[in-house]
């Protein structure tokens, strides 16, 4: 069974440009979250997709935005780069049902670099 | 504010030896909790759990123990071994929340051979 990918693994941006990030989860899940995860800040949660619909949102500006397609794919858009938005993108899948957890997977990351 | 604190950033342990990494915690709603593994250029992977109800659970050479009233839960790993090596990450889910969970910063655990 394939487990989550996320493309592209690395991506060198400039500040002010916008970026969008894709994940593809594990067939048959239906539930994507994205974090981001920086030096000393361990991993921060930014967004849940299921179905399509935002389920849940992190502490994070609007410039952070999200969606989901029918597949359960998932895309992740920052506008008007900053620098501090240099940091690993995760995704992670999970089945997403509403009974109990369900173990989220994680994939290799996106590295962004805000130049 | 930092609802998952792991106030060690780095340990290092001599390989056969007990690896004993620590996380506390603030948020009284939080009803699991997590551990998982990274590696570098790897995503995070899922290690062990523990739900609330439990004080400890076990899971080959990974145990997980949870103090409720110190809001404390720590991973011991025994024997360790150099592939141990890693960034652990401790994550806690609140009640209700099922699938945002909140991150402490990370222990990079060292396995000396």
């Amino acid at each position: 069974k394939a487990g989550v990918t996320q493309t592209p693994r690395y991506l060198i941006k400039t500040r002010g440009q916008q970026v969008t990030l894709s994940c593809s989860p594990i067939s048959g899940h239906r539930s994507v979250s994205w974090y981001q995860q920086t030096p000393g800040q361990g991993l921060q949660f930014l967004f849940e997709y299921f179905s399509e619909t935002q389920r849940n949102k992190g502490n994070f500006p609007g410039r952070f935005s999200g969606r989901q397609f029918s597949n359960s794919r998932s895309e992740m858009n920052v506008s008007t780069l900053e620098l501090g938005d240099s940091a690993l993108y995760l995704c992670a899948s999970s089945l997403g049902g509403q009974a109990g957890y369900n173990e989220q997977f994680f994939g290799p990351g996106t590295r962004l670099t805000v130049l | 504010d930092q609802q998952v604190k792991q106030n060690s950033p780095s340990l290092s342990v001599q390989e056969g030896r007990i690896s004993i990494l620590n996380c506390d915690y603030t948020n009284s709603m939080f009803d699991y909790f997590l551990w998982y593994k990274k590696y570098p250029a790897e995503g995070p992977t899922f290690l062990i759990s523990i739900s609330s109800i439990k004080d400890k659970n076990e899971d080959g050479r990974f145990t997980v123990f949870l103090n409720k009233s110190a809001k404390h839960l720590s991973l011991h790993i025994v024997p360790s071994q150099p592939g141990d090596s890693a960034v652990y990450f401790c994550a806690a889910r609140a009640s209700g929340s099922a699938r945002q969970l909140t991150f402490g910063s990370g222990t990079q655990l060292t396995v000396l051979p």
